[in-house]
């Protein structure tokens, strides 16, 4: 079965502090997708990234990097001098060959000033 | 380009009564999903159109829902009669390719049956 775990429900933090949240997959398939979404106030779900897994490869975008392994079925996102404009729901989602995604319970993320 | 919309953003009903929601993908999609998240739980998979038919409507959760994707390009979801346990964030996505894609999200319509 495939199934997605963000076990940190709410995360808190002050404006500047680096911020990890964590998510962890699991799946049969040998090929597969990995995504994260932002849903900020507003309620739309953003799209973030995408990864395939034959790539490993960690990938940085400004303030944001995601960490994918998959010895450990993990595919973490970190955001380095969080901001206000971060506080939002985080999904990560897994994607296989029927095109559906499998969503972590998501991760609240509150930055304070 | 325009993005993934929908209408309404929100509906309140009763119990028993019908509505309909609609999903605009973007232009040229031919994948079209709908999904939804109730009560602050995981976002789940409803169904899955590629034109105008259903690839797979797995995750639909009974015969009083029914979603139409006339001519490959909207899609309509309705519920009737609609149930309490309804209530929930309907989003429908959007996308391009015939395998694994990045599927772009609508901004949701928030559905409240009392």
């Amino acid at each position: 079965a495939q199934k997605v775990t963000q076990a940190q429900t709410e995360i808190s933090v002050v404006e500047k502090e680096d911020v990890t949240l964590d998510c962890v997959y699991e799946t049969r398939d040998t090929t597969y997708y990995l995504f994260w979404y932002k849903q900020p106030p507003s309620g739309e779900l953003v799209f973030l990234i995408r990864r395939n897994s034959f790539d490993e490869q960690n990938e940085i975008s400004g303030r944001y990097s995601w960490n994918f392994q998959k010895s450990t079925s993990s595919f973490n996102f970190t955001i380095t001098a969080s901001q206000v404009v971060d506080s939002a729901v985080y999904f990560c989602a897994l994607g296989g060959g029927y095109n559906k995604l499998i969503f972590g319970a998501g991760t609240r993320l509150a930055v304070h000033p | 380009e325009a993005g993934v919309t929908q209408f309404p953003s929100h509906s309140v009903i009763e119990k028993g009564q019908t509505v309909t929601l609609r999903c605009d993908p973007i232009s040229g999609h031919d994948n079209l999903y709908w999904y939804r998240r109730v009560m602050g739980k995981e976002i789940k998979f409803l169904l899955h159109f590629v034109k105008e038919s259903k690839q797979d409507e797995s995750g639909m959760p009974n015969n009083r829902f029914l979603a139409e994707r006339t001519g490959g390009t909207y899609s309509t979801l309705k519920v009737q009669p609609a149930e309490l346990e309804d209530s929930g964030v309907y989003f429908c996505a959007s996308s391009q390719g015939p395998v694994v894609d990045t599927q772009y999200f609508g901004p949701g319509t928030r559905l409240t049956v009392l």
